[in-house]
């Protein structure tokens, strides 16, 4: 089964923190996703990545960065948050070949 | 227009009905297609794919696609209440997953 973890369930930080939110797969997926979801929203993408070192803007990339150092690890990097980057972040993975992407547990972050 | 769009919900129906969910999309390239489920406070679980216009059966759960009509639907056969949810469709559209903003259902006893 794929696995995809999240480094936090919970976060709650202040407003101007750095903020770095990490997810690691263990089934040596090409593609990891970052998405925010809000109420009324739904899910909307917020980087992604096909390989190490590589990445590309999703919907809403404002105020957001990645990292993708090694291939099983994708960070998250809020460099300066706020409070309307109160939301529920989900990781997610998928293959080259596949077209199925498997989502981590979640973080929900608050900024205070 | 928004690129997939879901019946707004929330959707209500007794133990045992069937329960009927719908999808469009706006992209005619769009080929693969996805339901999730969500249960509240947990991330979205993959219970169906479909590619090829027609039906396709998992159990309880069946998936239809219409290209034609740019239209997918997923149906729960005798629903239970561990069935109440969040459903989420999920369309492979300009390149990338494009989700709906989930129907909402609820099984009741």
């Amino acid at each position: 089964d794929v696995k995809v973890t999240q480094s936090s369930r919970y976060l709650v930080k202040r407003t101007g923190e750095k903020v770095f939110l990490e997810c690691v797969q263990d089934m040596d997926h090409e593609n990891m996703f970052w998405y925010r979801q809000d109420p009324g929203l739904g899910l909307r993408l917020i980087y992604f990545s096909y390989d190490v070192k590589m990445k590309e803007k999703g919907d809403i990339p404002e105020g957001y960065s990645v990292s993708r150092e090694k291939k099983e690890r994708f960070s998250l990097i809020l460099e300066s948050a706020s409070t309307n980057q109160t939301s529920m972040y989900l990781c997610a993975s998928r293959g080259l070949l596949a077209n199925e992407q498997f989502f981590g547990p979640g973080t929900r972050l608050t900024v205070l | 227009q928004k690129e997939v769009e879901q019946n707004s919900g929330p959707l209500s129906v007794p133990e045992g009905a069937i329960a009927s969910l719908n999808c469009t999309y706006s992209d005619r390239g769009s080929q693969s297609f996805f339901w999730y489920r969500q249960y509240s406070g947990k991330s979205p679980e993959l219970i169906m794919s479909i590619y090829s216009n027609g039906d396709k059966e998992d159990g309880r759960f069946t998936a239809q696609l219409n290209k034609a009509s740019q239209y997918v639907s997923l149906l729960i056969r005798d629903s239970q209440p561990s069935d109440s949810a969040t459903y989420l469709c999920a369309v492979t559209s300009y390149g990338k997953l494009t989700f709906g903003q989930g129907t909402i259902l609820t099984v009741h006893p």
